[in-house]
């Protein structure tokens, strides 16, 4: 059964150093979405691209956060410079067509020290 | 904005049924969810219903959405000990994110 894979699982990171979340959405999908989960929150939502773009963001997408797809299968989450409040899950979605049933990735542990 | 809400914590014993609540505000919800989340790990799709079905079974899982009164529900019959993880109602509306509640962590007592 087709996944969302998302690498790495785990990564801890100085503040201010920049980071990048990697996922593989599913291959025939063509709606990407990223997430977060601070610890003993709700899961928030970040952003959707799609056809190369941005197609909705929420507030916490600021400046600091961007998102690629660099290639035919990779979708990343670049942190510029991270801070202490990054810290959380981030989780990488996607769906056939916007609206349609989003599939989650296993999660990258973020850790901002 | 959207809003999901749903208790906190929910403990069965092995064997029983469990039932978990959550209620949202937006009416113009598509499609609504059920996501479960073990300890570590990601969140698995558990199952969904469309918002113009009023219930959906898929083996021990009955989900029951009630528009009228904005509520959604997830019966799990005969509750086993893998059954326990945090159980996340979420819903898509007009826009393409998915909101999501608090979630419920589920407690199985063998």
């Amino acid at each position: 059964e087709p996944e969302v894979t998302q690498t790495p699982s785990h990564q801890v990171t100085q503040m201010g150093q920049e980071v990048i979340l990697r996922c593989v959405p599913i291959s025939n999908h063509l709606y990407f979405y990223w997430y977060r989960q601070i610890l003993g929150q709700k899961v928030e939502f970040l952003v959707s691209f799609y056809n190369n773009e941005i197609s909705e963001k929420s507030e916490i997408f600021d400046d600091q956060f961007s998102v690629e797809r660099p290639d035919g299968s990779n979708f990343t989450l670049k942190i510029r410079s991270t801070k202490l409040e990054d810290s959380a899950m981030y989780f990488c979605a996607s769906s056939e067509a916007a609206g349609e049933t989003q599939y989650f990735g296993p999660g990258t542990r973020l850790l901002v020290l | 904005g959207e809003d999901v809400e749903q208790s906190l914590f929910l403990s069965v014993r092995e064997g029983d049924s469990s039932v978990i609540n959550c209620t949202y505000t937006d009416s113009s919800s598509t499609y609504l969810y059920w996501y479960k989340q073990e300890p570590g790990a990601g969140l698995q799709l558990l199952t969904y219903i469309f918002s113009n079905m009023d219930m959906k079974q898929d083996q021990r899982l009955t989900v029951l959405l009630n528009k009228k009164d904005k509520h959604l529900s997830l019966r799990i019959a005969d509750t086993q000990t893998g059954d326990s993880a945090i159980y996340f109602c979420a819903l898509t509306g007009g826009y393409q994110k998915v909101t999501f509640g608090i979630g419920t962590k589920l407690q199985v007592i063998p």
